[in-house]
């Protein structure tokens, strides 16, 4: 089955630095997702891509849907404590179920 | 506006032991599915119920049901339990079925650990 490898696993930045992590997929993709998940809670919807090539922005949060329909990337600009969790980016293609990668956690020092 | 909810909270069950988990979707929103996070994973898909029948399935064994009822709400339900099915089990809700699982909200799922 489709499977989606995230980068990297974890990361431990200093506030105000820009971030950067990444998905991809051993297959095409026509929908991916970014989704951010704190302690207790559920993943929350950051941003949405449909398009190939597709470059879209969320505040200081930008990803962007790889040409090659096989990868997606985020960038979060200027990071602040808040920004601490768990980065999860998800895929699907046609009308199938998403599948999620295992995540990026972010740790921000202050 | 209520947002997604999920009962209970925790929940610890013995190997074999039956377990059931309930949804309460968004207000206005009439598609639950349902996930299973294991420790240190993504989410999981297990399956989708929309106008009360099951429309997707993700590759899990028929000891894990479901059921979504009348006003919208969904129960889990899973049979023989497994050590391997401890896990945070996560429903999500939509609008419209299918890909509306794109602007899914997730509620804060349910804790379950078999001993």
């Amino acid at each position: 089955g489709q499977q989606l490898n995230q980068s990297p696993q974890s990361m431990f930045i200093q506030e105000g630095e820009d971030v950067s992590m990444n998905c991809t997929s051993s297959s095409i993709f026509n929908t991916w997702l970014w989704y951010k998940q704190d302690p207790g809670e559920g993943p929350v919807l950051l941003i949405a891509l449909y398009k190939a090539g597709e470059l879209t922005s969320n505040g200081r949060l930008t990803a962007q849907f790889g040409i090659t329909r096989k990868d997606s990337f985020l960038n979060i600009s200027a990071s602040i404590p808040s920004d601490v969790g768990i980065y999860f980016c998800a895929g699907r293609t046609g009308n199938t179920p998403l599948v999620f990668g295992k995540g990026t956690r972010l740790s921000v020092i202050a | 506006d209520a947002g997604v909810t999920q009962s209970p909270t925790h929940l610890i069950k013995t190997r074999g032991q039956q377990v059931t988990l309930r949804c309460s979707p968004k207000s206005g929103h009439d598609t639950v599915s349902w996930y299973q996070q294991a420790l240190g994973q993504g989410p999981q898909f297990i399956f989708q119920y929309y106008e009360e029948e099951e429309r997707q399935r993700g590759n899990f064994p028929d000891r894990f049901s479901g059921h979504q009822f009348p006003n919208y709400s969904s129960e889990l339900n899973v049979n023989a339990l497994l050590l391997g099915d401890s896990a945070l089990y996560l429903c999500a809700s939509s609008l419209g079925g299918g890909a509306s699982t794109d602007t899914q909200y997730f509620g804060p799922g349910t804790r379950l650990t078999v001993l």
